[in-house]
């Protein structure tokens, strides 16, 4: 079943500004992971946070996550046109090592 | 490190022929392997599990007659998708992952069923 689900927007922004979207989980897990994938490509995992966590950064990246409310947000900061991609937010259930992906957000980053 | 291939990249194939897939971690041993499948501007739905020597582990939903899932060592899982028709063109991606909680996907196989 779906688990994560990523707030349904399509995001347009400029070079250079900052982009933010949201997951949310009904159950608890493990952990929470955020990829990126380009039109018709793989993935690229870009960060895990677990659940005793709240705040992650790795790079432009930032991560946070609120148990409380089941949900995650990732930020971009100061993007880039190479930042253009769909971004899914996949949770690790507790009990077992499957992810759960969510729906997915296209992020378009204009020149 | 942890890079995982797919063989074929795109496959185009006949309603009622089969197709397999390939999936292989290339520097690493996989103890474990997934399996997804994606529809164009959706999101990656788990379709089985795989441990290496043991049969796949199906999610609901999934004909395991119609996936067949080989998981014959390490370092290469395939799926064959049996008796293929155009409802199962999609995008399939596979995961490797040797330890919990990290999985490196392949570079995914799109299939078209005409």
């Amino acid at each position: 079943s779906q688990q994560g689900e990523e707030d349904p927007q399509a995001l347009s922004i400029q070079e250079g500004e900052n982009a933010t979207m949201n997951c949310s989980y009904k159950t608890s897990i493990n952990n929470l992971q955020w990829y990126r994938q380009n039109s018709g490509r793989g993935l690229v995992h870009l960060i895990l946070i677990r659940s005793n966590e709240r705040e992650k950064h790795s790079g432009r990246l930032r991560v946070t996550l609120d148990t409380s409310k089941k949900s995650s947000s990732l930020l971009i900061t100061a993007s880039r046109a190479a930042d253009t991609a769909s971004y899914f937010c996949a949770t690790e259930i507790v009990g077992n090592n499957r992810l759960a992906f969510g729906k997915g957000n296209q992020v378009v980053v204009i020149p | 490190g942890a890079v995982v291939s797919q063989h074929p990249s795109w496959v185009i194939c006949k309603s009622g022929t089969s197709v397999k897939i390939e999936c292989r971690s290339l520097d690493f041993q996989a103890t474990t392997m997934f399996w997804y499948r994606q529809f164009p501007k959706q999101s990656l739905m788990l379709m089985a599990t795989s441990n290496e020597g043991s049969k796949a582990t199906y999610e609901q939903g999934v004909e395991k007659d119609k996936f067949l899932i080989n998981h014959a060592s390490l370092t290469l899982s395939t799926l064959t998708v049996t008796s293929a028709h155009p409802e199962d063109s999609s995008f399939y991606i596979c995961s490797a992952s040797m330890r919990r909680d990290t999985q490196y996907f392949g570079p995914g196989t799109r299939l078209t069923v005409l």
